[in-house]
């Protein structure tokens, strides 16, 4: 099945620094989320983005289909911005709307 | 809109019991996804329905299963309850198999 790869596991910022986020999968996927994980255990969506380039705020993704990677970038970090961010893909036309996820990069950003 | 609702929130159980989860999807949403997280084996899918049917089950022991009925409404089920079921269970909602799944707050199940 797909696996899923995320880099870095951990990231330490300050305030206002810019960062990326890169998930890599072991196969194509067309089924493609970014989510931001909340202290109380929630999954917050960020994009749905199987495929080219989305924007909301501070934050913006790209997807390579053909490559199969995503990438996450968080601009002018605020601290409210720490966390654990998870992207998650699948396959629909074998797996339905199945996420494999990826072990999560845990972000901390310093005042 | 209400968002995707699970209860109960917090849960402790004894080993060897069984537990019942709900989960209520987004109005007009018809497809309900299932995840386990452990802090040792992430994020890790459990099944999915559409339209009260399973349509994929994730690598877990018959003990674990569920249902969903006419309204979208979903439950799953664990029997005899070990220390190693003890995760947080999140529930996933979507309009159709193939759209955007969005997430409820999760059911956070000890067991004892």
């Amino acid at each position: 099945g797909i696996q899923v790869e995320q880099s870095p596991p951990d990231l330490i910022l300050q305030e206002g620094a810019n960062s990326t986020l890169r998930c890599n999968f072991s196969d194509s996927v067309n089924n493609l989320q970014w989510f931001h994980q909340n202290p109380w255990g929630q999954l917050i969506n960020l994009f749905y983005i199987p495929s080219g380039t989305k924007q909301n705020g501070r934050l913006s993704a790209t997807t390579v289909a053909t490559e199969r990677y995503s990438l996450l970038y968080i601009s002018s970090s605020q601290t409210t911005d720490s966390g654990v961010y998870f992207c998650a893909g699948g396959n629909l036309y074998n797996q339905g709307g199945k996420l494999i996820f990826g072990q999560g990069t845990e972000l901390s950003v310093k005042p | 809109k209400a968002g995707v609702t699970q209860t109960p929130r917090y849960l402790i159980k004894t080993r060897g019991q069984q537990v019942t989860l709900s989960c209520s999807p987004i109005s007009g949403h018809r497809s309900v996804s299932w995840y386990q997280q452990t802090p040792g084996q992430g994020l890790q899918f459990l099944f999915e329905y559409f339209s009260e049917t399973q349509r994929n089950k994730g690598n877990f022991p018959g003990r674990f299963s569920g249902r969903q009925f006419s309204n979208s409404r979903s439950e799953m089920n664990v029997s005899t309850l070990e220390l190693g079921d003890s995760a947080l269970y999140l529930c996933a909602s979507s309009q159709e198999i193939h759209t955007e799944a969005f997430f409820g707050q999760g059911t956070r199940l000890t067991v004892v």
